[in-house]
């Protein structure tokens, strides 16, 4: 099982400011990696595919980067509703695993 | 859209369905699957199915007490829970699969409580 791993478990942000958070695969995972993000007492939702492409309808500020073992999830220009818990997951083998989650207060 | 039901609590030992009704999309198609959240943590892909029912997969810890199944006709997802235990408490999200192994479409979720 690939073990997924990120960091920093909390960040504090100031809006307008730059997030960046990481993940990391415990062996190569190439690209097959997602991001989500989870509002207070909502579902997840898909933000970034293929390491790398937005899914539908998400907002520029958000990019990720990364292949292989080490990803990063970037938010730029921080605004209140991205206050929330953000997960990365592989999709190279199954089982597919996800990170411990990282919380991004504003 | 997902609609999670079935939820509830259950003693160890005991037996629970969870049902997920899906609209807006070309449910036979679709490979659909269910992912867990326990309280306070961090998300588990427990097992998915292909879109004609055939291909199936289960994570360890649920393996040989959980079943997925589907019914295409009835545009519904369901997730068979036998033996379960204190560890299966969490909310339960029925998922469409892109690709057969990304969260594209997430239902709003079913709490699932497993106590005595």
């Amino acid at each position: 099982e690939i073990v997924m791993t990120q960091s920093p478990a909390t960040l504090s942000v100031s809006p307008g400011k730059r997030a960046t958070l990481s993940c990391r695969a415990s062996q190569s995972v190439g690209t097959s990696l997602a991001w989500y993000q989870q509002r207070p007492g909502q579902a997840p939702r898909l933000l970034i595919y293929t390491a790398t492409t937005r899914a539908t309808g998400i907002p520029a500020r958000f990019s990720g980067s990364g292949s292989g073992t080490e990803f990063t999830l970037t938010i730029s220009s921080l605004q209140s509703e991205d206050s929330a818990l953000y997960h990365c997951q592989h999709y190279h083998t199954w089982p597919l695993t996800f990170g411990g989650g990282t919380r991004v207060d504003i | 859209q997902l609609e999670e039901s079935g939820g509830g609590l259950v003693k160890p030992g005991g037996s629970l369905r969870l049902s997920c009704a899906a609209s807006g999309f070309t449910f036979s198609d679709s490979y659909m699957g269910w992912i867990r959240q326990a309280p306070g943590k961090g998300l588990e892909w427990i097992s998915y199915i292909g879109s004609g029912g055939r291909f199936m997969d289960y994570t360890d810890s649920v393996k040989g007490r959980f079943t997925i199944s589907r019914d295409n006709a009835e545009n519904s997802l369901f997730l068979q829970m036998n033996s379960l235990r204190v560890e299966d408490t969490a909310v339960y999200y029925c998922v469409k699969a892109e690709a057969g192994k990304i969260g594209g479409v997430w239902g709003p979720g079913t709490l699932v409580t497993v106590s005595s």
